[in-house]
């Protein structure tokens, strides 16, 4: 049971690099969110989708960009990584808006 | 925006002691989760509180949500280094359609 699958786990990034976070789950679930975790303070909400096709900001989106052209991938883009966007990255994915939300294992990103 | 904010931020107790963690909001949520998350991996759901008042029981650990489903409670009773991790809650529904995070708590049971 794969459940909800992140790539890279690790990932060092130069100052004006892009990239993308690869996230994919298999549950056939519709919600799907980016959170970034950085100490002291939770999980920050980047972007959320809740279906094919439909995207929405959350509580941190500059500097990310995401897509959602199937119900399995939810992609996240860094379009020129600053050194604050160092943190743990999450991937979480869930039936709808009140159920368990089922998170990938995070991408530790350094941006140098 | 819906904010969520736990207390305490870091707690560090002795094996065998009670401990509770405390999640607060000026917004009424459908249901309020909480989750566990360990070093190097994803929080995983521990349990979820919808009706107002509700307690919840798992093993040692009780959950409450408050009468107007704008706080809730997790209660460690003979806390075990096992417990050892970093609790976060996180309130669902209502006006949001995504799921709002509390800062978490980071507990360490020393043996």
């Amino acid at each position: 049971n794969a459940g909800v699958t992140q790539t890279p786990k690790f990932q060092v990034l130069k100052t004006g690099q892009s990239m993308t976070l690869q996230c994919a789950q298999d549950m056939n679930h519709e919600y799907m969110s980016w959170y970034r975790q950085d100490p002291g303070m939770g999980l920050r909400l980047i972007h959320y989708s809740v279906g094919a096709g439909i995207t929405d900001q959350g509580e941190v989106p500059n500097g990310y960009n995401v897509s959602r052209s199937t119900t399995e991938d939810f992609p996240l883009r860094l379009l020129s990584a600053a050194p604050s966007q160092t943190s743990v990255y999450f991937c979480a994915s869930r039936s709808d808006k009140n159920t368990e939300a089922f998170f990938g294992q995070g991408t530790r990103l350094t941006v140098v | 925006t819906q904010l969520l904010e736990q207390s305490p931020q870091f707690l560090s107790i002795q094996e065998g002691e009670n401990l509770t963690v405390y999640c607060n909001s000026s917004s009424v949520f459908s249901s309020l989760q909480w989750y566990r998350q360990e070093p190097g991996e994803g929080p995983v759901l521990l349990v979820t509180v919808v009706t107002g008042g509700e307690v919840k029981k798992l093993k040692r650990l009780t959950f409450q949500f408050g009468d107007a489903r704008k706080d809730s409670s997790l209660h460690i009773t003979a806390a075990q280094p096992g417990d050892t991790g970093l609790y976060l809650c996180a309130g669902a529904g209502g006006s949001a359609r995504q799921l709002t995070f509390g800062s978490g708590t980071q507990l360490t049971v020393l043996p």
